[in-house]
């Protein structure tokens, strides 16, 4: 069966710190992969989207990035954070074209 | 522009009572539908999609949801609701055409069912 992990779980940070948030998934191959921001307990922003190795789109310019070194990583990163980077960040899989995704816990992100 | 809607923030409910969680959507085509379900502090679970063929779907934990479209609906539904099925719903889009990697999302509502 697939399963797929986030971590850390939670995090707190500095403005202007670094951010580095990592995800896998297990159990598959070629997964479509995504990360998303929840802020406040509410609506999904779709931050970064992959389909392949090294194929990152970016939904929203922000000073966030993405990577995805092996066919089952996806990274979240920054450089320096700000104080409206903080939310809940999920990274989410799928199988090519059937649009059910499936999300990891979660890592909720405060930047102070 | 595509959008999906959820008018309602939040919605509260007698436990016992029937439940539906409104959804509509402006997606060109037919699109596939989703409604995803959120516990605190918890990733999003899938709930239930329709595709193609009846217009009810049955899904995961007694709920189902009805497809409608003239009205370019799909409100989500329970007869009987449970204090445990108060979570935050989601309701997503993917529109039906080759290429087409998102889901767009409806900002969510709020169920409370109330003992």
């Amino acid at each position: 069966s697939q399963t797929i992990h986030q971590w850390p779980a939670t995090l707190v940070q500095p403005v202007g710190s670094p951010l580095s948030l990592e995800c896998t998934v297990e159990g598959t191959s070629n997964p479509n992969l995504y990360w998303y921001r929840q802020a406040a307990g509410r609506g999904l922003q779709l931050l970064f989207y992959s389909v392949g190795i090294g194929q990152i789109s970016s939904e929203v310019p922000q000073n966030l990035s993405a990577s995805r070194p092996q066919d089952r990583q996806f990274i979240l990163s920054s450089k320096k954070l700000l104080l409206s980077d903080s939310g809940f960040y999920l990274c989410a899989w799928t199988r090519l074209n059937t649009g059910e995704l499936f999300f990891g816990e979660g890592s909720r992100l405060t930047v102070l | 522009a595509q959008s999906v809607a959820q008018p309602e923030d939040q919605v509260n409910v007698a436990e016992g009572n029937p439940l539906t969680v409104k959804c509509t959507y402006s997606v060109s085509g037919n699109p596939y539908l989703f409604w995803y379900v959120q516990y605190p502090n918890r990733g999003l679970q899938f709930l239930l999609k329709y595709i193609t063929g009846d217009n009810l779907v049955k899904g995961s934990y007694g709920f189902e949801a009805e497809f409608n479209k003239s009205q370019t609906s799909f409100h989500l539904k329970k007869p009987s609701a449970l204090v445990s099925d108060s979570a935050l719903y989601f309701c997503a889009v993917l529109p039906r055409r080759a290429g087409a990697n998102n889901l767009f999302f409806g900002t969510g509502t709020r169920l409370t069912v109330i003992p």
